[in-house]
């Protein structure tokens, strides 16, 4: 699977996006840019995932460039239970196993 | 919304003890995995399950790491002998469509 990078941590004001960034650069056109985040050591939720289309669920949207090389998670109003670390996974398919990074720490503020 | 249920939420237990972790998938999925996160680090693949057999397992699922299905809804695993570095949550996953992972709330194991 390829190996993404992402941001250490970011900070966003309630009610405002949260634009969370990553880098897939080596992906492969096969390959799915899957989201997942983790609130305070609960278990991972699923969010969202995509492979060319940018993709719009109840949760947030997913932008992937053309060239696949990078993506954005928006999550268009941030709230404060929103805060929790994000992971960008890619994998060969949803059954995929899941590599976690260390995933980008969004901090949402009043 | 269906949920993936784990017990015990919290289990303390004395090296060379064996444990057994549960979990209840969703009922209509079809593969599971148990994944493990020691505190303050990232989340590790243990092992993926299909089919009533292991499809996968990382180096941390060594001879002392089991899984099992006992019925049609229970989803165990157990540790032999537990060491100190077994310390750590335990997440149960299932998942049944192309929709992503459903995880459950976790056991965190303690040993002492």
């Amino acid at each position: 699977d390829a190996k993404t990078t992402q941001p250490p941590s970011m900070d966003c004001a309630e009610g405002r996006a949260a634009n969370l960034p990553c880098n897939h650069s080596t992906i492969s056109g096969n390959e799915y840019v899957y989201w997942y985040r983790q609130i305070h050591s609960q278990g991972p939720q699923y969010i969202i995932h995509g492979l060319k289309n940018n993709e719009t669920n109840e949760m947030a949207s997913l932008i992937i460039t053309e060239d696949r090389k990078s993506s954005t998670l928006i999550l268009p109003h941030a709230t404060l239970r929103d805060t929790a670390v994000y992971y960008c996974i890619a994998v060969n398919s949803g059954y995929s196993t899941l590599t976690f990074g260390k995933g980008t720490m969004l901090l949402v503020s009043p | 919304e269906p949920e993936v249920t784990q017990t015990p939420s919290h289990q303390v237990t004395q090296m060379g003890q064996e444990v057994i972790l549960r979990c209840v998938p969703i009922s209509n999925h079809l593969y599971f995995y148990w994944y493990r996160q020691i505190l303050g680090q990232k989340v590790e693949f243990l092992v993926s399950f299909y089919n009533n057999e292991i499809s996968e397992k990382s180096e941390i699922f060594d001879d002392q790491f089991s899984v099992e299905r006992p019925d049609g809804s229970n989803f165990t695993l157990k540790i032999r002998s537990t060491k100190l570095e077994d310390s750590a949550m335990y997440f149960c996953a299932s998942m049944g469509t192309l929709y992503g992972y459903t995880f459950g709330s976790g056991t965190r194991l303690t040993v002492v």
